[in-house]
């Protein structure tokens, strides 16, 4: 079965740093996300990407993180200047369809992401 | 963010018993309500889905009943595995948008 892929599954950054997350959606799906747990928290929606733009972003998702599609296979999360408080299990997600309909997400394994 | 709540955070059972997972929500604009469960290390995975026009869905050993007017749903596993043990989240969306919003999860254990 076809899969969402997250790499690295660890990552760890001192704070301040950029990181750039990376994701691979399943191929013929047209929709991506991103989402986000803080350890012992809910997992939280953090933005939803389609035709090359934002359709849709949390207020978690500010100025410090963009996304990008750079090519016809990865999508990627950067965040600018990392603070402690964005250690989290990052998930990124794919579907065939968006909104407005009821297609279900696919998700990957996630990154680790450990502020220093 | 209390728009979901998962009021269990672990349940217990024994194989072949039923386990019924309860989840509330308060924005009556979510109109389709997912199940994904999760196994430590794996990413979240769809499970079971109904939408607010049906009150039940069913799909081999999996059940969701909807009651749109306690805004409350439940899923049902009949009868429970070992291999069921898991973390399960109800993540309703509203129509217009494209989020999910995840209750905070209940880890049920099936025990042989």
């Amino acid at each position: 079965e076809p899969e969402v892929t997250q790499t690295p599954s660890h990552q760890v950054t001192q704070m301040g740093q950029e990181v750039i997350l990376r994701c691979v959606p399943i191929s013929n799906h047209l929709y991506f996300y991103w989402y986000r747990q803080i350890l012992g928290q809910k997992v939280e929606f953090l933005v939803s990407f389609y035709n090359n733009e934002i359709s849709e972003k949390s207020e978690i998702f500010d100025d410090q993180f963009s996304v990008e599609r750079p090519d016809g296979s990865n999508f990627t999360l950067k965040i600018r200047s990392t603070k402690l408080e964005d250690s989290a299990m990052y998930f990124c997600a794919s579907s065939n369809a968006g909104e407005s309909t009821n297609e279900k997400l696919f998700f990957g394994s996630g990154t680790q992401l450990s502020v220093l | 963010d209390q728009q979901v709540k998962q009021n269990s955070p672990s349940l217990s059972v024994q194989e072949g018993r039923i386990s019924i997972l309860n989840c509330d929500y308060t924005n009556s604009m979510f109109d389709y309500f997912l199940w994904y469960k999760k196994y430590p290390a794996e990413g979240p995975t769809f499970l079971i889905s109904i939408s607010s026009i049906k009150d039940k869905n069913e799909d081999g050993r999996f059940t969701v009943f909807l009651n749109k007017s306690a805004k409350h749903l439940s899923l049902h596993i009949v009868p429970s595995q070992p291999g069921d043990s898991a973390v399960y989240f109800c993540a309703p969306k509203e129509t217009s948008g494209s989020r999910l919003t995840f209750g905070e999860g209940t880890q049920l254990t099936v025990n042989p």
